[in-house]
């Protein structure tokens, strides 16, 4: 079946720094990619939506310029915290939908922890 | 739009017992309509999912689903509880469309005892 591989799937950085983090479709072409931010014990909150070959929607309230979302080719979505901090910390998640009727295929998420 | 509400952030049942996780929808549009698992520190595994035709619904692990459009209703059942089964439950709906979003309800803690 579809597969989505996230990495890494723990960061732990220090307050200031950049952290990357890397969607791949690995059995099918994700046009779209959508990158999702999960607090303990909460529901996924859907941050924005990446569009191979065009910017990313992001939904209201995130911060563009702090979350870059870049959507390089049709098997690679990234996700940059930039300028992290300490209530950045969370469970970032990303995932696909491998055709228009499916269910989207999720990665294994990013467990992210700024110190 | 589309919206969904899951009664019960909670369910406790004993092992080997009925499962069922209640799922409500709102939809503007024919709902497709999903059910997730999530395991601590993991991302969603896809359990189920309503399209067109049968509403009702069979997945892995031995969970069905069944569509009622008249309840508005897509409510995960199993038959017979297993202490695996102990995880986080997510309804999930979209629209139409490959760029559609899914929209989550805010999920149900299964708990499994002995």
């Amino acid at each position: 079946g579809a597969v989505v591989s996230q990495h890494p799937s723990r960061v732990i950085c220090k307050s200031g720094t950049s952290v990357k983090i890397e969607c791949r479709s690995l059995d099918f072409q994700a046009t779209t990619m959508f990158w999702y931010r999960q607090f303990p014990k909460q529901s996924l909150m859907l941050m924005a939506t990446s569009n191979e070959g065009s910017k990313a929607t992001y939904e209201q309230g995130v911060e563009k310029d702090k979350f870059l979302i870049n959507h390089a080719s049709l098997t690679l979505s990234t996700l940059t915290v930039t300028s992290a901090h300490p209530e950045d910390s969370s469970f970032y998640i990303c995932s696909a939908p491998p055709g228009p009727s499916d269910g989207y295929t999720f990665g294994s998420g990013t467990r992210l922890t700024v110190v | 739009a589309q919206s969904v509400t899951q009664l019960g952030s909670h369910v406790s049942v004993s092992e080997g017992a009925l499962v069922l996780l209640r799922c409500n929808y709102s939809s503007s549009v024919p709902p497709y309509l999903f059910w997730y698992v999530q395991y601590p520190n993991q991302g969603l595994q896809l359990l189920l999912k309503y399209t067109t035709g049968a509403t009702l619904v069979k997945g892995i692990n031995g969970f069905e689903a069944e569509f009622k459009k008249s309840e508005t209703s897509f409510h995960l059942t199993k038959p017979s509880a297993h202490m695996s089964d102990a995880a986080e439950y997510f309804c999930a709906v979209r629209g139409g469309g490959t760029a559609s979003k899914l929209t989550f309800g805010t999920g149900t803690r299964l708990q499994v005892m002995l």
